[in-house]
């Protein structure tokens, strides 16, 4: 399976700011998933995008998915301290079952 | 909510011992799996698991791990001697389908002293 690469690598806003971290990816894919991980924890799916979508939304959530370069962004608004934690992209294809990890993007938000 | 749940949460054992993880995943899906994650690094996978065997294992997946479904709702790991490189985080996931979103249990901490 093909791994995401997450930029930036860290990131670091203010509460009630927005953030905007980048997933790019190399070859085509059926989805595209979102996962948080609060430090030590497990990992919480935020969102699954599939590949004839453009956006999708849940809660303060957006996502996009760009084929055509394969990229995908991940926006959080009006954060919160709860959002501090790391944010990993996974894309997916049909002949894959598993799921490849990178770095992810790590997102403080200050009080 | 229906989640994949994980026990222990922590598990301490010394080296050269078997280790059984378990993990409940969601009722109704029909893929399982391992991944680990070494403290300070990236998830790695280890072993997917689909109509009662393997479908796809890493190069970590040795002849020291094995996997199991003993009954309809339970999803074990096995270490049969552990090593302190072993020592990481253990996520179970699982989902419907290859389609559709893989969810995660919390993890099992493990420990090889």
């Amino acid at each position: 399976s093909q791994q995401g690469e997450e930029d930036p690598q860290a990131l670091s806003i203010q509460e009630g700011e927005n953030a905007t971290m980048n997933c790019s990816y190399k070859t085509s894919i059926n989805n595209l998933q979102w996962y948080r991980q609060n430090s030590g924890r497990g990992l919480v799916h935020l969102i699954l995008i599939r590949s004839n979508e453009r956006e999708k939304h849940s809660g303060r959530l957006r996502v996009t998915l760009d084929t055509s370069k394969k990229s995908s962004s991940l926006l959080i608004t009006a954060s919160r301290a709860a959002d501090t934690a790391s944010y990993f992209c996974a894309p997916g294809s049909s002949n894959d079952y598993k799921l490849s990890f990178g770095a992810g993007t790590t997102v403080t938000v200050r009080a | 909510e229906p989640e994949v749940t994980q026990t222990p949460s922590h598990q301490v054992t010394q080296m050269g011992q078997e280790v059984i993880l378990r993990c409940v995943p969601i009722s109704n899906h029909l893929y399982f799996y391992w991944y680990r994650q070494i403290l300070g690094q990236k998830v790695e996978f280890l072993v997917s698991f689909y109509n009662n065997e393997i479908s796809e294992k890493s190069e970590i997946f040795d002849d020291q791990f094995s996997v199991e479904r003993p009954d309809g709702s339970n999803f074990t790991l096995k270490i049969r001697s552990t090593k302190l490189e072993d020592s990481a985080m253990y996520f179970c996931a699982s989902r419907t389908s290859v389609y559709n979103e893989q969810f995660f249990g919390p993890g099992t901490r493990l420990t090889v002293l």
